[in-house]
């Protein structure tokens, strides 16, 4: 079981440009999270997408959008980057079962510098 | 809205002593969920140990144990017999019973030391 996977590790980009994340949950998995961690602070929710659909989603503007394909894999995309926008970016795959605590397995992140 | 606060940004501990990190949250729910990650330098996100909330009894998983105070709404980690592989940072999370989102903390930095 390869758990989560996300590509790519390290990303360089400039303001303006536009990127696209990509994650695949652990075997099994049907729910995928992207979350967004800067540097010294804890992960904040970015939004959640389950069924191909963006189910919940925190407080980022529009410019943050994702998208999950049939095999539950799931890209987030980033338009206009901003200075700010530089951040460790997490996936966290997990298994719906009706509410009931159900863990989230994380990938290890890609890191994104916007200069 | 609910938030998370780890008030220790650094914490220090001998190998194989005891070290207790701190958390508080704020909620109106009832049903929730708690957790503390651990986040080593490679980054990746390691479930620790999970309390829910109706359950009264504290989780205990090897070393690690949790202090979970209901109506003080605070969660706290003990890791005992420290070691070499725990130093990390920590994160504590909260997560409403009816949701997947995460709210996290700031974390809590442990070195620990030979």
């Amino acid at each position: 079981d390869a758990g989560v996977t996300q590509s790519p590790t390290h990303l360089i980009k400039t303001r303006g440009q536009q990127v696209t994340l990509r994650c695949s949950p652990k075997s099994g998995h049907d729910t995928v999270s992207w979350y967004q961690q800067a540097l010294g602070q804890g992960p904040q929710f970015i939004f959640q997408y389950y069924e191909e659909e963006e189910r919940q989603r925190g407080n980022f503007p529009d410019r943050f959008s994702g998208h999950q394909f049939p095999n539950y894999s799931s890209e987030l995309n980033v338009n206009a980057l901003l200075l700010g926008d530089s951040a460790l970016y997490l996936c966290a795959s997990s298994m719906q079962r009706g509410g009931h605590l159900v863990e989230q397995f994380f990938g290890p992140g890609t890191r994104l510098t916007v200069l | 809205a609910q938030t998370v606060t780890q008030s220790q940004p650094e914490m220090s501990v001998q190998e194989a002593e005891t070290v207790t990190l701190s958390c508080t949250y704020d909620t109106s729910e009832s049903d929730y969920y708690l957790f503390w990650y651990k986040q080593p330098p490679s980054r990746q996100m390691i479930l620790v140990i999970r309390q829910e909330a109706y359950k009264q009894q504290n989780a205990t998983e090897n070393r690690f144990s949790v202090n979970f105070q209901k109506a003080a709404k605070s969660f706290s980690l003990k890791i005992s017999d420290s070691q070499l592989g725990d130093a990390a940072m920590y994160f504590c999370a909260y997560r409403y019973y009816n949701t997947d989102k995460l709210i996290f903390g700031t974390g809590t930095r442990l070195q620990v030391f030979p």
